[in-house]
C-alpha cells in the first residue's frame, strides 16, 4: 500500500529564507506527483505537478523535484514571504491510471515577518 | 470561471439524519472525487467518478453513496449520519489527458454530526 510522508509536520522560519519541503513515498511506481497548498478554511490549490518521466518543475519562486528511485520529492521555495504561510501537501497518483490519489498529511509552514 | 463549487459550506446534523453534499464544476472535467479531511489522518478518498454514469469506491466508502448523472454534478449522500462522519469534505475534479492534469478542489463542506 502506498504511503506518503511529510516531515516535519510544521516549520516556522523568518522571512527571506530559502526553504526545502520534503515528501517521501513508499512505492516508486507512481504516475505523477503533485504539490498543493491549503490556506486555513480553504480547499487545496495545485502548485506543481511532476510527471513520472520528469525530474523537476518550476513555477515562479517554486521548484519541485522528483527522484522516483529513492521515493522522494522536494519543494523548494525561494526567498520566503509571509504570504507563503500555509499547509503544503504532496500527493501521488499510482501507476495504471487509478484516480486513487494518495496524500501526505501536510506540513504547516509559518513565515514570520 | 467558478471552478468547483460545494454547498453547503457548513452543516450540523443529528445522528441518523441523511443529507446530500452538493458538488458542481464548470470546467467540463471528466474526473471527479470526494475526499474527507480529518486531523492527523490527512485527506482520504471516499468515492470517485471517471465520467457520467461511472463511479467507484475509494479508501473509505462505507456510509456514503454517490451518483454521476451529468458531467457537471457529483453529489455525495450520507445515508444515516454518524458522529464518525464529522469531518471536512472536499470535492475535486480534473480534466482528462492520461492523469497528468492537476486536481481542482472546492472550498469544502464542514460537517458536524451530533
Amino acid at each position: 500500500k502506498q504511503e506518503v510522508t511529510q516531515i516535519p509536520a510544521a516549520l516556522s522560519v523568518p522571512e527571506g529564507e530559502n526553504l526545502v519541503l520534503n515528501c517521501s513515498f513508499t512505492d516508486s511506481a507512481i504516475y505523477n506527483l503533485q504539490w498543493f497548498r491549503q490556506d486555513p478554511g480553504k480547499g487545496l490549490t495545485s502548485l506543481l505537478l511532476i510527471q513520472s518521466s520528469q525530474r523537476e518543475q518550476t513555477s515562479g519562486r517554486l521548484n519541485a523535484s522528483l527522484d522516483k528511485s529513492s521515493g522522494r520529492s522536494t519543494l523548494y521555495i525561494a526567498a520566503s514571504q509571509p504570504g507563503d504561510s500555509a499547509t503544503y501537501l504532496c500527493a501521488v497518483y499510482p501507476q495504471g491510471g487509478s484516480e486513487k490519489l494518495v496524500f501526505g498529511k501536510g506540513m504547516k509552514l509559518t513565515v514570520n515577518p | 470561471n467558478a471552478g468547483v463549487t460545494q454547498t453547503p459550506k457548513f452543516q450540523v446534523l443529528k445522528t441518523g439524519q441523511s443529507m446530500t453534499l452538493q458538488c458542481a464544476q464548470d470546467m467540463n472535467h471528466e474526473y471527479m472525487s470526494w475526499y474527507r479531511q480529518d486531523p492527523g489522518m490527512g485527506l482520504r478518498l471516499i468515492h470517485y467518478s471517471v465520467g457520467a454514469g461511472i463511479t467507484d469506491q475509494g479508501e473509505v466508502p462505507n456510509g456514503y453513496n454517490v451518483s454521476r448523472s451529468t458531467t457537471e454534478d457529483f453529489p455525495l449522500r450520507l445515508l444515516s449520519a454518524a458522529p464518525s462522519q464529522t469531518s471536512v469534505y472536499f470535492c475535486a475534479s480534473r480534466g482528462g489527458g492520461g492523469g497528468n492534469q492537476p486536481q481542482h478542489f472546492g472550498d469544502g463542506t464542514r460537517l458536524s454530526i451530533l
